[in-house]
């Protein structure tokens, strides 16, 4: 069965930082995966994923993350960090013996301090 | 192009009652889901559907929750009786069709408070 853990519930970094916010998964095939943003009172939405293609999928609003199957990994990065990138972050994972559920993460808030 | 719409955004309500919630997915769009979040569980899924089928119902917590969706456009979550633990933010989803590929996009959810 497929699994995703997010290491750090919370992450403060100071604004123009590194974003880094670490995601590790279990699937016993290859598996799909996605990072979702979710801003105060709002729903999730799509920041990137990852469906075997390039292992370096760029997203939204200059996110990227990067696969890497030999660690199980799928970390999100932002180079520079803006205040408006405070929000709850979400790793996710599917494949295909899952009746197609996606299974997410217990999420990561991200706190910028000015 | 209308995203998925949610309502009520909040709903208060006592103890005992009933509550529906409601959702419209985004047109064209085959899978529908349903999830609750609370701070203690995080994001759970409840029940999904696929061509108007429910497809996985092994998330709804008991009884007292049900789904039903009787047409592409619409679907109602209700809980009867309802009680103060199940007080959540609902989320209902869509996708374009069911496959592990596929994001997920979701409404801005409904804030049931039971008292």
């Amino acid at each position: 069965a497929q699994s995703v853990t997010q290491l750090g519930s919370h992450v403060s970094v100071s604004e123009g930082a590194l974003v880094l916010l670490r995601c590790n998964y279990s699937s016993s095939v290859p598996p799909y995966l996605f990072w979702y943003v979710q801003y105060p009172n709002q729903g999730l939405q799509l920041l990137l994923k990852y469906t075997s293609a390039a292992t370096l999928v760029k997203g939204i609003n200059g996110f990227e993350a990067e696969f890497k199957k030999s660690e199980t990994s799928f970390h999100l990065t932002k180079p520079s960090a803006h205040m408006s990138d405070a929000a709850e972050y979400f790793c996710a994972v599917s494949d295909n013996t899952g009746g197609f559920k996606t299974i997410f993460g217990a999420g990561t808030r991200l706190f910028v301090k000015a | 192009d209308a995203g998925v719409i949610q309502s009520p955004r909040h709903e208060v309500t006592e103890m005992g009652q009933e509550v529906t919630l409601r959702c419209k997915p985004i047109s064209g769009h085959n899978s529908l889901f349903w999830y609750r979040q609370t701070m203690m569980r995080g994001l759970e899924l409840l029940i999904y559907f696929n061509n108007n089928v429910p497809i996985d119902d092994s998330g709804m917590p008991e009884d007292r929750f049900s789904a039903k969706m009787p047409n592409a456009s619409f679907s109602t979550l209700k809980i009867q009786p309802s009680e103060p633990r199940d007080s959540a933010v609902y989320f209902c989803a869509s996708s374009t069709r069911q496959g592990s590929s596929y994001e997920q996009y979701f409404g801005p959810g409904t804030r049931l408070t039971v008292t």
